[in-house]
């Protein structure tokens, strides 16, 4: 079955940056687009980050465009997340979902368990 | 971008009860619009996608319907597992926006 594992996560000073990793498995990974989504304490979900199956095409929110870089190397069922500049806003449990695109459908199907981050001094 | 506005952002209901959850989209996103629930602790589930076809698994109770640019998340009769906060997202165009969720909680 579909497994998605985070990490990565952990505690990091402002300014300084982390890489986050989600490692898939259970499907051909590289058929599928993915995504990072975040989750600050105690709100809601905040889309990050997209990249296609092939890794060519990606888009960010506005709140981490220049500063975070999704990838993917579809040799090893693993996606990326490269966080520079880090903020304490930046502060969240970080998901990565798997995105079905089964023309006219899109969704995300699944989730993985997440990975905590913590910018604090 | 295109927002996305939930409402309410809180509900109390009964076992048993019939619950509605609105998600009102800034412009048209025609039918691309899911669902998910997020129980404390844990990874959102998808529910719905397309406005209303259901996720396999997913029990037949929960429903997803559309009027233009405001779709409803209907369960029938909400059961102690269906406490939770409830988020729509639509994937019409990036970036993949979020509403800001509705928790259901125990009346």
């Amino acid at each position: 079955q579909v497994h998605l594992v985070e990490s990565g996560g952990g505690v990091v000073q402002p300014g300084r940056s982390l890489r986050l990793s989600c490692s898939a498995s259970g499907f051909t990974f590289n058929r599928y687009a993915m995504h990072w989504v975040r989750q600050a304490p105690g709100q809601g979900l905040e889309w990050v980050a997209f990249i296609s199956s092939d890794g060519r095409l990606t888009y960010y929110a506005d709140s981490v465009k220049g500063r975070f870089s999704i990838s993917r190397d579809n040799s090893k069922n693993t996606l990326f997340l490269r966080m520079n500049s880090l903020r304490a806003e930046d502060t969240s449990m970080f998901y990565c979902a798997r995105e079905v695109e089964l023309w006219p459908h899109y969704y995300f199907d699944y989730w993985g368990q997440g990975t905590l981050v913590t910018v604090s001094s | 971008d295109i927002q996305l506005t939930q409402s309410p952002s809180f509900l109390s209901a009964s076992v048993g009860d019939r619950v509605t959850i609105t998600c009102r989209a800034s412009q048209d996103i025609n039918y691309y619009l899911a669902w998910h629930q997020q129980k404390p602790g844990e990874a959102p589930k998808l529910l719905i996608f397309a406005t209303s076809t259901l996720q396999s698994g997913v029990p037949s109770r929960f429903s997803g319907s559309r009027s233009g640019t405001e779709f409803t998340l209907t369960i029938s009769s909400l059961q102690p597992e269906d406490f939770a906060t409830y988020y729509c997202q639509q994937l019409h165009s990036y970036p993949r926006t979020f509403g800001q969720g509705t928790k259901v909680e125990i009346k």
